[in-house]
């Protein structure tokens, strides 16, 4: 089955530089790959996703990339601030499922 | 309600006793999915429900773990004689099809087993 794996697992950034989340997957049948934030106490929410006939997708501050050829994705924050410090999760969907890498702890620092 | 509700929010059950956990999906999303966040840990992937097909039972850790689907809609997670180990969170999430659309997750039940 698919197995995704995420680097890495906690990043501490000063406010206003940029930070960079990287995961790899192993089954080329997967086309999505999605990005999650989880504040704490609740549930995950989709802050960006990115499917396999596209290489890089933007949404203001954020970024992600995709190399099909290297099963590897990445999330890229720029300008991070306070409000960005959360645990961030990456996926990828092999035949509709969703199987998510082991998570990364965002720190922000004013 | 507009989003995906589980119930309870907070279950405490004695070691060997069975549990129920409920999920609520949004209307018209026809794939749920269940997973099992331990303290700290990341979305280890329970089970997986899309439309009228088989589940994908694939992530279950025991066959002390079941989960139901009825009517396409409501979804039930029951864990038999529960363990120490099954304390954790767990999420259900859904999404309109089969793949590549946003899942929506639910708060979560804490499941504590003392």
């Amino acid at each position: 089955g698919e197995n995704v794996e995420q680097h890495p697992s906690t990043l501490s950034v000063q406010e206003g530089d940029s930070a960079v989340i990287k995961c790899t997957y192993s089954d080329s049948a997967s086309n999505y790959f999605p990005w999650y934030k989880q504040e704490l106490g609740k549930g995950p929410q989709l802050i960006i996703d990115i499917r396999s006939n596209v290489g890089e997708k933007k949404d203001q501050r954020i970024a992600v990339t995709l190399n099909k050829t290297a099963k590897h994705f990445s999330l890229h924050i720029t300008e991070t601030q306070p409000e960005d410090s959360a645990v961030y999760f990456c996926a990828a969907a092999p035949q509709g499922n969703l199987i998510f890498g082991k998570g990364t702890k965002l720190s922000v620092k004013p | 309600g507009a989003g995906v509700s589980q119930s309870p929010s907070n279950k405490v059950t004695e070691k060997g006793k069975d549990v129920e956990l409920r999920c609520d999906p949004i209307s018209g999303h026809t794939a749920l999915y269940w997973y099992r966040q331990s303290l700290g840990q990341g979305l280890e992937f329970l089970i997986y429900f899309q439309g009228n097909s088989a589940p994908d039972k694939s992530g279950l850790p025991s066959d002390r773990f079941s989960a139901e689907r009825t009517g396409g809609s409501v979804s039930t997670l029951t864990i038999q004689r529960t363990q120490q180990e099954d304390s954790a969170v767990y999420l259900c999430a859904s999404s309109t099809r089969t793949a590549g659309s946003e899942a929506f997750f639910g708060q979560g039940t804490r499941l504590t087993v003392v």
